[in-house]
């Protein structure tokens, strides 16, 4: 088993919809999650960290961490075609240090 | 400010040649990693270094080494390469992460612009 998983897509939407991605994580000593965005040929860039339980709201970006359940989402309202990307789960454990990613989730955003 | 620099930017090495990837980053950060990155595989995890002067194993660590340099560089060897290393190789930096609610120093990593490697 992964110690990061998440649903490999492709995951189409329409413009305009929300696009709901999700991850889940096994080692419970993990205190720290990102969702980082990847164009194809390109390098992966941050777009939402969360370190404790709830919701976190960046503009149309919005992280949800349930540590008990071991789950991580991300939800992008008023999907664009340059969202179209592939989303990475990573997640890390601070006192060892080790950042692990899960396979991504490809998403395509249809105009 | 530079960020992280990984070099070179593409490489074609014959089986059973020899090669380092570079990496130096200029944040200060203490954590740095390599990744490699195949399709439908997302980023695995190389090696890290948490801080200067130590590194460990991450999830695919077999046929490579890595060398922390100093806090700004952190190298990755290929002894003797083979077909199954050919991938987009990633370095990537972070801070630890610091208590409160303040900016900065919250664990994110910044990546290099990768290396595309191929093996022959």
């Amino acid at each position: 088993q992964k110690e990061v998983e998440q649903n490999s897509g492709p995951l189409s939407v329409p413009e305009g919809a929300i696009a709901s991605l999700n991850c889940t994580y096994s080692d419970r000593g993990s205190q720290s999650f990102f969702w980082y965005r990847q164009y194809s040929g390109k390098s992966p860039e941050l777009i939402m960290s969360i370190y404790s339980n709830g919701d976190k709201e960046d503009g149309r970006f919005t992280a949800q961490l349930n540590k008990a359940s071991q789950y991580v989402s991300l939800l992008i309202r008023d999907s664009q075609p340059s969202d179209s990307a592939t989303y990475l789960c990573a997640v890390k454990n601070n006192q060892g240090g080790k950042l692990i990613f899960g396979q991504g989730t490809e998403l395509s955003v249809k105009p | 400010n530079a960020g992280v620099t990984q070099t070179p930017k593409f490489q074609v090495l014959k089986t059973g040649q020899s090669m380092t990837l570079q990496c130096a980053q200029d944040m200060n950060h203490n954590s740095m990693y390599w990744y490699r990155q195949d399709p439908g595989m997302g980023l695995r995890l190389i090696y890290y270094s948490a801080s200067e002067g130590t590194t460990d194993k991450g999830e695919v660590p077999n046929g490579y080494n890595v060398s922390r340099l100093n806090k700004r560089e952190f190298s990755l060897r290929l002894e003797s390469a083979a077909p199954s290393q050919t991938s987009v190789y990633f370095c990537a930096s972070s801070d630890r992460v610091k208590g409160g609610w303040g900016g900065g120093g919250r664990g994110e990593a910044f990546f290099g612009q990768g290396t595309r490697l191929t093996v022959v």
